[in-house]
């Protein structure tokens, strides 16, 4: 069945640094890609998604490529902030379904 | 736009009693709702999917006596655990949709059940 991995966590960086969290799926035909986020005490955000191969996501600073050659979606930030402390979750579905498949979730720390 | 509201945010309840969790679309009308559980540190699973109006469909798995979903409006659906015990302590989230097939998922902030 649809899966997807991602970086294992905690991540912790300080402000300004540069953010990659890894993402890989597996899933037949051509699913969205999605990222989430899940700030303390609240549920989850859609941050960004793509729905066809090379398209790229973007919101807040961050992006995703979906990257059918290598069945990826990363998500990078080139500075974060205090304030992108959360969870950031990678999710799925599949090709014409709604049902979504979430990654193990990547615990995110940024320090002053 | 897009709101979804969940009640309560935080239940403790009794092993053995019974506690039902709503969740809201605030403006939108919501064909179809998710619930989803989730462990601590770890991911979202899909418990079941419930459209106005018919039954749910539950995932592999999941007891469909013990999680009780109704989908009464299209506002509103309820997840009640039934007999609750301890091991039922969970992050139980819902989200909704505006129709059915491929439409954006909005998510509830979530209902943290503790059960003593």
């Amino acid at each position: 069945g649809d899966s997807v991995t991602q970086m294992e966590g905690p991540v912790t960086l300080s402000e300004e640094a540069f953010l990659t969290i890894n993402c890989t799926y597996t899933a037949t035909g051509y699913p969205s890609l999605f990222w989430y986020v899940q700030y303390p005490g609240e549920g989850l955000q859609l941050l960004l998604k793509a729905t066809k191969a090379d398209d790229k996501g973007s919101n807040k600073g961050f992006e995703a490529t979906y990257r059918k050659e290598t069945t990826s979606f990363h998500l990078e930030k080139g500075s974060v902030q205090v304030s992108d402390s959360a969870v950031y979750f990678c999710a799925l579905t599949g090709q014409g379904a709604q049902k979504l498949v979430f990654g193990q979730g990547t615990r995110l720390t940024i320090n002053p | 736009g897009a709101v979804v509201s969940q009640h309560p945010s935080r239940v403790i309840c009794k092993s053995g009693t019974s506690v039902k969790i709503e969740c809201r679309s605030l403006d939108f009308q919501a064909t179809t709702m998710f619930w989803y559980r989730q462990f601590p540190k770890q991911s979202l699973m899909l418990m079941a999917t419930s459209n106005e109006g018919s039954k749910a469909t539950y995932e592999q798995g999941v007891e469909k006596d013990k999680f009780l979903i109704n989908h009464a409006s299209l506002t509103l659906s309820t997840l009640t655990v039934t007999s609750a015990h301890p091991e039922d302590s969970s992050f139980y989230i819902c989200s909704a949709a505006p129709g059915q097939g491929y439409y954006e998922q909005y998510f509830g902030p979530g209902t943290r059940l503790t059960v003593t």
